[in-house]
């Protein structure tokens, strides 16, 4: 069980728009502390999508966005495609804990 | 450009340890540090703990605290996960990625292929 919670599934039709939500505490997102969000293909090592809550890195398309409010963040992708079908995970700091931690993680099913 | 490249994988005894190593090329070593990450079978991503690119600072989870030692050799621009007493619920793929933190874990940018570790008498 993880102090950051995410919802275990989420589906979308090509072309619609999905969002992906991860709650935490006041010991971590409500303290402050930057969210960044990674894609994990099947079988293969995740991958930075968003950080420090709404940043892209270079080559990832402007579909997929991050955003942050109180204890909560939200990962945004809109356009679905058939390649976006995989497993994300929201990451960020937990001060009680004194250490990073990972949401639960969130299915998403292209329709 | 920017590789981690892990070790081969892995078959331990229960009570054994395992060292893995995260050989990194295409970057000033010494400006990142790094974060160790697993994922048991069928599982989400465990975040195991960060260890800075000098050896000078480090951070570990809490449920890892007493058997794991992360450490980095500037020399061969390499960073090792051992991790001690190994019990069946530690196999599980894992994972060396650079670190963007300075003076503790931020996130995690470029990762390493993965390393299969299973625990098994």
């Amino acid at each position: 069980q993880s102090v950051l919670t995410q919802p275990p599934s989420v589906s979308g039709a090509p072309g619609q728009r999905v969002t992906i939500s991860c709650t935490g505490g006041s010991s971590n997102i409500g303290a402050g502390y930057d969210v960044h969000w990674y894609q994990q293909l099947p079988g293969t090592a995740p991958k930075l999508l968003i950080y420090r809550n709404n940043y892209r890195p270079s080559g990832v398309p402007d579909r997929f966005s991050g955003s942050k409010s109180g204890i909560s963040a939200s990962l945004a992708i809109t356009g679905l495609q058939a390649e976006d079908e995989a497993d994300y995970y929201c990451l960020s700091y937990d001060g009680s804990l004194s250490g990073s931690v990972f949401g639960g993680g969130t299915k998403l099913t292209v329709l | 450009q920017v590789q981690l490249v892990q070790s081969g994988a892995e078959v331990k005894k229960p009570g054994a340890s395992v060292k893995v190593s995260c050989k990194a090329s295409g970057y000033d070593f010494t400006n990142y540090g790094f974060s160790w990450v697993r994922q048991a079978p069928g599982q989400g991503l465990e975040w195991m703990g960060w260890v800075s690119a000098d050896n000078a600072d480090t951070n570990y989870a809490e449920s890892l605290q007493g058997r794991v030692t992360m450490t980095t050799d500037t020399s061969t621009s390499t960073a090792y996960m051992e991790l001690r007493s190994l019990r069946s619920d530690d196999t599980a793929v894992y994972y060396c990625a650079r670190d963007n933190g300075v003076g503790g874990p931020l996130y995690p940018d470029y990762w390493g292929q993965g390393t299969l570790v299973t625990v098994s008498s």
